[in-house]
């Protein structure tokens, strides 16, 4: 079954302090893997996605296919990533759909 | 113009009503999507047109029409709805074909049934 897990439904850390979102995925063939991020208040967004191997606002993402993984990093959190985290799937045979994790609420304390 | 707009922001009605969501993008993109969000949960797909043709239509119930009149607009007709159809309804576009492409979203319809 084509899968996207957050196990986070909240993380919660201190302005400075590494951050590390989980996603883990299940499915059969080669994925291509995507972040959105929606800020309060502002549109859904996609961050990054795995093929591009950017960096952006900080966040990286590898994906480890031995762990079936995609998980978001940022060495140095910053006030202004609060926002929801989504990580999602897209299947090789559809160009149009996504399978969507749960989400993970980032909340940086000051 | 890299932006989705989409209208209203808020819209209230009731289970008796009609009204209609509107959408529009002008970046040339072919793919055009309806989205439901309710709070703190990721978005749900409900129907996709493609080349202004309806691609696909995740067993969405019929009190939603969607229209797509030409490849920058795209409406969401509404009747008889029910309060449990209260949400965030988001609108997308992307590149049509090929692999997967980015999907540009809109800022969202709060939508409340009464």
């Amino acid at each position: 079954a084509q899968r996207v897990t957050q196990p986070e439904k909240l993380l919660s850390v201190f302005k400075g302090a590494p951050v590390e979102l989980k996603c883990n995925y299940s499915y059969s063939g080669s994925p291509e893997l995507f972040w959105y991020v929606q800020y309060s208040r502002q549109r859904l967004q996609l961050l990054l996605r795995h093929i591009s191997r950017e960096s952006i606002k900080g966040f990286t993402a590898d994906l480890n296919k031995g762990e079936t993984s995609f998980h978001l990093k940022k060495p140095f959190a910053q006030e202004e990533d609060s926002a929801m985290y989504y990580c999602a799937l897209s299947p090789m045979d559809s160009n149009y759909q996504l399978i969507w994790g749960a989400g993970t609420k980032l909340i940086i304390k000051p | 113009d890299t932006e989705v707009t989409q209208t209203p922001k808020h819209l209230v009605m009731g289970m008796t009503n009609k009204k209609s969501l509107k959408c529009e993008q002008h970046m040339g993109h072919r793919a055009m999507y309806w989205y439901k969000q309710k709070a703190k949960k990721p978005p749900e797909l409900m129907f996709v047109y493609s080349y202004e043709k309806l691609s696909i239509n995740e067993s969405v119930p019929s009190r939603f029409s969607p229209e797509c009149p030409n490849s920058s607009l795209l409406n969401l007709h509404l009747h008889a709805l029910q309060p449990e159809d209260s949400a965030l309804y988001l609108c997308a576009s992307s590149q049509a074909g090929g692999n997967y492409n980015e999907q540009f979203f809109g800022p969202g319809t709060r939508l409340t049934v009464l």
